[in-house]
């Protein structure tokens, strides 16, 4: 069955401009999660979501939105971009179950800030 | 142990060694601890789910052990191969379920 897809793989803004990127989960998965990795930093956690609601978020500051809709499908919304928003975004789509459920991530969207 | 901490944090290994990665982490309100292996320019890989203090998985070469006790987990590389080259990440999981993650452990196996 087909992976987690994110799209688009690669993009450029400009400081001040917003962007939104897109995640399908894994058929079945009601589950999505989504991770910032910079060279700094590592993996963090941006926000979970499950059923359409936002289960937990991480310590991102409130430019960095997402939602998910009925089909599981979610999109992360960062506004105002920043040059330090310049990372590499991980979707992550499991069962959303507590316990020992395998989580699988999509290739990322890499995200340029100039 | 407040973070999740991987050591080391990077290793070379000659092609037919066995080698061994450890993951450290909180032991209170541990739900699961998770290992991936990451190429780069690709996604990250489920390796191993683990729950349950005591936990060996096995994937071919590749092995890992826990203790939530003691908040630590071994990932081990029986024979390395040159495509065993890649960052190990290891990630925990509490009652949120967010991921956690180390740093990671960068594996280069000379041919």
């Amino acid at each position: 069955k087909a992976g987690v897809t994110q799209t688009p793989r690669y993009l450029i803004k400009t400081r001040g401009q917003q962007v939104t990127l897109s995640c399908s989960p894994i058929s079945g998965h009601r589950s999505v999660s989504w991770y910032q990795q910079t060279p700094g930093q590592g993996l963090q956690f941006l926000f979970e979501y499950f059923s359409e609601t936002q289960r937990n978020k991480g310590n991102f500051p409130g430019r960095f939105s997402g939602r998910q809709f009925s089909n599981s499908r979610s999109e992360m919304n960062v506004s105002t971009l920043e040059l330090g928003d310049s990372a590499l975004y991980l979707c992550a789509s499991s069962s959303g179950q507590p316990g020992g459920n395998t989580i699988y991530f999509g290739e990322g969207s890499w995200l340029t800030v100039v | 142990i407040l973070n999740v901490e991987q050591s080391p944090q990077s290793l070379h290994v000659q092609e037919g060694d066995s080698t061994n990665f450890t993951c450290s982490f909180p032991s209170s309100n541990f739900y699961a601890l998770h290992w991936y292996r990451w190429e780069t320019a690709k996604s990250p890989e489920a390796l191993f789910v683990m729950t349950l203090n005591g936990d060996e998985k096995k994937k071919g070469r590749i092995s890992a052990t826990l203790n939530t006790k003691e908040g630590y987990s071994y990932l081990y590389i029986k024979g390395s191969q040159p495509e065993d080259s890649a960052t190990y990440l290891c990630a925990r999981m509490d009652s949120s379920y967010k991921l956690i993650f180390g740093s990671g452990t960068r594996l280069l196996v000379r041919p």
